[in-house]
């Protein structure tokens, strides 16, 4: 069984500071990541994609991949209260075409 | 400029009922999915569909079954409601590959009484 693992929090962070998401996968053949972030009660928005070892950056977001340790994150910078959501981690399973999504980590930015 | 759209926001059936939840796409995707939400049980696959009237259960499929006659429309049926099928549905597509990821529907708040 194909795993993707995050701590489900709840994460509080206050406002301005940085949030660090964290995520482990099983399958060592996974080659694309993403993160997702989830309002309560609305359905997922991709926020960030990462295929290659290291750092990726989109506006106050950045993606990290660590191939070798099976491990990616999600960092994100000068945290605002409209950051406070659910952010999903999902890996591209080897030689499929679906997803395996983590349970999500709660993050609250506290103003 | 909606691009996976869910036929009903929010449905409420009683048990017994055959209920159909739709999901039409414009991106031109090959893959289609339907998963459920629970509060702590995360996002599961019910179905998933890779061509036109292709179909392959997912990780929970009892109880549902899924129909694909056109590339932009993927329904899925619940052919005797239960209780305990009162959940989020979320229908996602993705292109062949799935190398940019699912896009997801605005998802189907389902109360089954």
């Amino acid at each position: 069984q194909k795993e993707v693992e995050q701590n489900s929090g709840p994460l509080s962070v206050p406002e301005g500071a940085i949030a660090s998401l964290n995520c482990t996968y099983s399958d060592r053949g996974s080659q694309s990541f993403f993160w997702y972030r989830q309002y309560s009660g609305k359905s997922p928005e991709l926020i960030m994609s990462i295929y290659s070892n290291g750092d990726k950056e989109d506006g106050r977001f950045t993606a990290q991949l660590n191939k070798a340790s099976q491990y990616v994150s999600l960092l994100i910078r000068d945290s605002q209260p409209s950051d406070s959501a659910t952010y999903l981690c999902a890996a591209l399973i080897q030689g499929a075409q679906k997803l395996v999504f983590g349970q999500g980590t709660r993050l609250t930015i506290n103003p | 400029d909606v691009k996976v759209t869910q036929s009903s926001r929010y449905l409420v059936k009683r048990t017994g009922e055959k209920v159909f939840l739709e999901c039409v796409q414009d991106m031109d995707h090959e893959n289609m999915f339907w998963y459920r939400q629970d509060p702590g049980l995360g996002l599961r696959l019910i179905y998933f569909s890779y061509d036109v009237k292709m179909k392959e259960k997912g990780d929970i499929p009892e109880g549902y079954s899924v129909s694909r006659e056109k590339k932009e429309r993927f329904s899925l049926i619940l052919e005797s409601a239960s209780t305990n099928q009162t959940s989020m549905y979320l229908c996602a597509s993705s292109s062949a590959g799935t190398r940019n990821g699912y896009t997801f529907g605005s998802g189907t708040r389902l109360t089954v009484v």
